[in-house]
């Protein structure tokens, strides 16, 4: 069965303008989480859908958004960019909670300059 | 809120000889435990899970874990290094409510021929 899809997976973005990333899950999964990954600080939680309802979120400012749509796929929104959001940002999926383990997309590569 | 600490950001190891890979988690027994590997440009695989249903697991790529209560640890072992091994390796731990993963600061391992 096809994997977790993000699209795109590189970026070059102006600091200051916005950005949204995708993600489409694995078939049957509903649940939907997002992770950033930097050197500095590795791998951070920025939030979890189910079922189009955003169940946890991480610390981090309110210019990162998310969403999910009725059919699992979800997208993320950065406005506002900044050099500190230079970044991996990966997708997860899973059918529900955690104990299977998620399954991760690639990643956007998203590079603000 | 449960936490994995992984010793050891970089590990070296010749070709053939034993991985030791080490992570401890936070004082309460988690009911879950996860490792992934990621490899350059990639996403995170997962490698294997403990469930409190064994306390040696075994995973893909010849990998293995054993949890130990007493040690609070779940290192990641495997017999004989390839050169395909080297990649950087997490350890992970959920939440209560199961929808989100803590993640270690990685373990990076190469691997000499």
């Amino acid at each position: 069965k096809a994997g977790v899809t993000q699209t795109p997976r590189y970026l070059i973005k102006t600091r200051g303008q916005q950005v949204t990333l995708s993600c489409s899950p694995i078939s049957g999964h509903r649940s939907v989480s997002w992770y950033q990954q930097t050197p500095g600080q590795g791998l951070q939680f920025l939030f979890e859908y189910f079922s189009e309802t955003q169940r946890n979120k991480g610390n981090f400012p309110g210019r990162f958004s998310g969403r999910q749509f009725s059919n699992s796929r979800s997208e993320m929104n950065v406005s506002t960019l900044e050099l500190g959001d230079s970044a991996l940002y990966l997708c997860a999926s899973s059918l529900s909670r955690i104990r299977e383990g998620y399954t991760f997309g690639s990643g956007t590569r998203l590079t603000v300059v | 809120a449960q936490s994995v600490t992984q010793l050891g950001s970089h590990v070296s190891v010749s070709e053939g000889a034993l991985v030791l890979l080490r992570c401890n988690y936070s004082s309460s027994v988690p009911p879950y435990l996860f490792w992934y590997v990621q490899y350059p440009n990639q996403g995170l695989q997962l490698l294997l899970k403990y469930t409190s249903a064994a306390t040696l697991v075994k995973g893909i790529n010849g990998f293995e874990a054993e949890f130990k209560k007493s040690e609070t640890s779940f290192h990641l072992t495997k017999p004989s290094a390839h050169m395909s091994d080297a990649a950087e390796y997490f350890c992970a731990v959920p939440n209560n409510a199961g929808n989100m993963l803590t993640f270690g600061g990685g373990t990076r391992l190469m691997v000499k021929p």
